[in-house]
């Protein structure tokens, strides 16, 4: 099982829609998450922390699940310009602290 | 000034050849870190640099050779580079150290190199 898996794409949405994507991590011991959002050929940019039970920034909100150990980013009303690829980051355990695990990505189109 | 830069923007460089990568950051983060990103994948860590001392090296091959000349500048040298190492390189910054749980992690990246090897 990997590290840390995110839900497969593309999702193709239209603009204004919701849209959710989830991210399991298999290290119960993680303790710090992220989403970044990545544009084609250019870095990856922190969208959002999520270190308790989860944080709202917008049109965005992220949510933490310890219990079943995953983390989703809502997305409402979306934008032609919330197009990319989202990446969920997980910190998991490492000796002596921890190191930083990116998914896979999630590529979101949104269509006018 | 909250950027972290990356000189060159792109390198094509032979097999034989060595060159280097920089990185600057000017917002007093102690950690710095080193990520390659191939086509359609996400970035795999390479290297973790703590106040200036490298603490995680994930098995990176030698010809890849990272440098942390102090707290803002952080190099990766690299000498007989074979073609699969061609990939965008990103540097990264972080306040907190991958070390202590309570740490603010986020990290901020750099535009990136991108490195052709022929």
């Amino acid at each position: 099982r990997k590290e840390v898996e995110q839900d497969p794409g593309p999702f193709n949405v239209p603009e204004g829609a919701t849209v959710a994507f989830n991210c399991t991590y298999s290290n119960s011991a993680s303790q710090s998450f992220f989403w970044y959002r990545q544009d084609c050929r250019k870095e990856p940019k922190l969208l959002m922390s999520v270190y308790s039970s989860g944080n709202e920034d917008g049109r965005f909100t992220a949510q933490l699940n310890r219990a079943s150990q995953y983390i989703s980013l809502l997305i409402r009303d979306s934008k032609l310009s919330d197009s990319a690829t989202y990446l969920c980051v997980v910190n998991i355990p490492d000796t002596g602290g921890f190191k930083t695990i990116f998914g896979a990505g999630t590529r979101l189109f949104v269509k006018a | 000034d909250t950027e972290v830069t990356q000189t060159p923007k792109h390198l094509v460089m032979g097999m034989t050849n060595k060159k280097s990568l920089k990185c600057e950051q000017h917002m007093g983060h102690r950690a710095m870190y080193w990520y390659k990103q191939k086509a359609k994948k996400p970035p795999e860590l390479m290297f973790v640099y703590s106040y200036e001392k490298l603490s995680i090296n994930e098995s990176v091959p030698s010809r890849f050779s990272p440098e942390c000349p102090n707290s803002s500048l952080l190099n990766l040298h690299l000498h007989a580079l074979q073609p699969e190492d061609s990939a965008l390189y990103l540097c990264a910054s972080s306040q907190g150290l991958p070390f202590g749980w309570r740490e603010t992690n986020e990290q901020f990246f750099g535009p990136g190199t991108r490195l052709t090897v022929l």
